[in-house]
């Protein structure tokens, strides 16, 4: 099936520094990829659409310019956090819909641990 | 994209069947539902998908009424490998892109 890759896996940085974390689709092209945070014990909260060649599309509540969003190739969409702050502590998940048999699938990266010391 | 509902946490024993159902008293009619199934620490996998009546897979199946407003995944035999996460999502899969939007999910535990 198809693959979504992320990296890092876990990254630790400084208050007030920003991370970057990118999103692949190893085997398959997305015009479209899609940005998660889960906080502990939470369900997966949609963020944003990333849309390659356009500004992505952010979730109500989401701040734009905190959390920079780049589609740069149909393979690769990154997620910046800015100026980052010990409560952007979370999960980050990725993903990315292919079609396939059985209509558009939604295939998930692995996640990046970001902690905010 | 409809709202869903299913059970906050369910424990079931080593070789049990387990069905856990999602209510979705809103789905569309081009809605699909999916479920997806996710460890600590990892991102959410899919386990199955369908629209009507019964689907079935290796690893479960779905179970649908005429009426869509609920569904039923069913576990066969489950093992300890299979405590984890369980999502119920409704959504179309075409015009949609592929955006979902999780519910709070089915924590199962499985004991020995």
């Amino acid at each position: 099936g198809a693959v979504v890759s992320q990296h890092p896996s876990w990254v630790i940085c400084k208050s007030g520094t920003s991370v970057k974390i990118e999103c692949r689709s190893l085997d398959f092209q997305a015009t479209t990829m899609f940005w998660y945070r889960q906080f502990p014990k939470q369900s997966l909260m949609l963020m944003a659409t990333s849309n390659e060649g356009s500004k992505a599309t952010y979730e109500q509540g989401v701040e734009k310019d905190k959390f920079l969003i780049n589609h740069a190739s149909l393979t690769l969409s990154t997620l910046t956090v800015t100026s980052a702050h010990p409560e952007d502590s979370s999960f980050y998940i990725c993903s990315a819909p292919n079609g396939g048999t059985r209509g558009i699938e939604q295939y998930f990266g692995p996640g990046t641990r970001l902690t905010v010391t | 994209l409809a709202k869903t509902t299913q059970p906050i946490s369910m424990d079931s024993y080593e070789g049990q069947e387990v069905n856990i159902t999602c209510s979705h008293n809103n789905i569309a009619t081009n809605d699909y539902i999916t479920w997806y199934q996710q460890f600590p620490s990892q991102g959410p996998r899919f386990i199955i998908q369908g629209y009507k009546t019964k689907v079935t897979n290796e690893v479960a199946s779905l179970f649908i009424p005429a009426d869509r407003k609920s569904s039923t995944l069913s576990l066969p035999r489950v093992s300890l490998s299979d405590t984890a996460v369980y999502y119920c999502l409704v959504g179309d899969r075409g015009n949609q892109g592929g955006k979902l939007i999780f519910g709070q999910g089915t924590e199962l535990s499985v004991k020995p």
